[in-house]
């Protein structure tokens, strides 16, 4: 089984770019969700794909959006770039949006910096 | 809208002592709150979840409705217990969207 996995690990930018984030879902996974992790706070839900589709957002403008693909991948894509948008982006991948017994597992984080 | 509180962002306990780290929690539905944790290096992981009612490297968790609570507690703390511990309250129906406290930076010393 293969676990969780996110790329690239860093990532430095600057103010105004754009940015892509990827992830590679739990094997057997078909939902896989985003948060956004700011120094010395919890994760914060961004938004939640299920089969291809966004199936739920949090508070987060239009510029952070995402894509889902057939192989459950999926992409995280932040356009014009705000100091404030520093932060560790985690995946999470869940075989189904809504078990109650079922476990988000978590990829290791991409930290992006924007200067 | 749900909100998580863990009121301590750090808590320091000798070995072997007990140990209780806190959760309160805001819904107006009915809540499932969960326990990740995040050892050193590496990444966040479920510890326990209130629905299973089991206890996990001996820590166990009550659900508390009527103080809207989910602390965390183990009798008798080991140094490996050292870590940071987010409690989450899992919101929205037909997703499994997590919202999580701040967290609790837990140092056990030898």
């Amino acid at each position: 089984e293969t676990g969780v996995t996110q790329s690239p690990t860093h990532l430095i930018k600057t103010r105004g770019q754009q940015v892509t984030l990827r992830c590679s879902s739990q094997s057997g996974h078909n939902t896989v969700s985003w948060y956004q992790q700011a120094l010395g706070q919890g994760p914060q839900f961004i938004f939640q794909y299920y089969r291809e589709e966004e199936n739920g957002r949090g508070n987060f403008p239009p510029r952070f959006s995402g894509l889902q693909f057939p192989n459950y991948s999926s992409e995280l894509n932040v356009n014009a770039l705000e100091l404030d948008d520093s932060a560790l982006y985690l995946c999470a991948s869940s075989e189904k949006p809504d078990r109650t017994t079922d476990t988000q597992y978590f990829g290791p984080g991409t930290r992006l910096t924007v200067l | 809208a749900q909100r998580v509180t863990q009121p301590e962002k750090l808590l320091s306990v000798f070995k072997g002592a007990p140990v209780e780290l806190k959760c309160n929690y805001s819904y107006s539905g009915s809540p499932e709150l969960f326990w990740y944790v995040q050892y050193s290096r590496q990444r966040l992981q479920l510890l326990l979840r209130h629905i299973s009612r089991e206890s996990i490297k001996g820590f166990t968790a009550d659900l508390n409705k009527g103080e809207t609570s989910f602390h965390l507690k183990k009798p008798f703390a080991q140094e490996e217990d050292s870590a940071m511990y987010y409690c989450a309250l899992k919101s929205g129906g037909s997703n499994y969207k997590l919202t999580f406290g701040k967290g609790t930076l837990l140092t056990v010393n030898p």
